[in-house]
């Protein structure tokens, strides 16, 4: 049980395109939903954490209009890298929990999406 | 604000052999989560192993256990009889009990490489 899906895996685009990036909870109903960054041999920085049917709340520095998130469902979170540049490349990693007030229940996470800007 | 220590950036082990792996928190709140969660070469997060401040005794799964001191704040990983498939980058992170969204906060990760 709790699986995550991650959608696509590996994208490589040219600069200036955005890119959408799909993460979606398989067996569970997941109201919360958490975007990350990580660049190689180092932890994972949150972006943003996506509650369903309202507003993500983005981490200090990390550009709201830069990162679209979107969380129109119980199960399916979406991150647009919107006019992506070479710095935008990285590894994004999604994770879901379980619904608000299910407290203590750990994170499950995707397979995470490898993101290359020519 | 809370945060995560891990201070061996890396580490290596003798298959078969058993290791552990530091972590310490900082926080004033009582009641909290830690977690162990192991990112191998695949670069998948797998939890490996979770604990609740408000019980003492450790957590186990199978070969792997906790040496939770919550007065020392203190959270090492022991894993025992290494395999090859343990190889990957470990993760300690730490959940407040009183968030409403389930927030993780990670430490910077140990690299483990189980030699054969």
């Amino acid at each position: 049980g709790a699986v995550v899906s991650q959608h696509p895996s590996w994208v490589i685009c040219k600069s200036g395109t955005s890119v959408k990036i799909e993460c979606r909870s398989l067996d569970f109903q997941a109201t919360t939903m958490f975007w990350y960054r990580q660049f190689p041999k180092q932890s994972l920085m949150l972006m943003a954490t996506s509650n369903e049917g309202s507003k993500a709340t983005y981490e200090q520095g990390v550009e709201k209009d830069k990162f679209l998130i979107n969380h129109a469902s119980l199960t399916l979170s979406t991150l647009t890298v919107t006019s992506a540049h070479p710095e935008d490349s990285s590894f994004y990693i999604c994770s879901a929990t379980q619904p608000r007030g299910t407290v203590g229940q750990p994170q499950h996470f995707g397979d995470g999406t490898r993101l290359s800007i020519l | 604000a809370q945060t995560v220590t891990q201070s061996q950036p890396e580490m290596s082990v003798q298959e078969a052999e058993t290791v552990t792996l530091s972590c310490t928190y900082d926080t004033s709140e009582n009641n909290y989560y830690l977690f162990w969660y192991k990112q191998p070469p695949s670069r998948q997060m797998i939890l490996v192993i979770r604990q609740e401040a408000y019980k003492q005794q450790n957590a186990t799964e199978n070969r792997f256990s906790v040496n939770f001191q919550k007065a020392a704040k203190s959270f090492s990983l022991k894993i025992s009889d290494s395999q090859l498939g343990d190889t990957a980058m470990y993760f300690c992170a730490f959940m407040n009990y009183g968030g409403a969204t389930n927030k993780l906060i990670f430490g910077t990760g140990t690299l483990l490489a189980v030699q054969p």
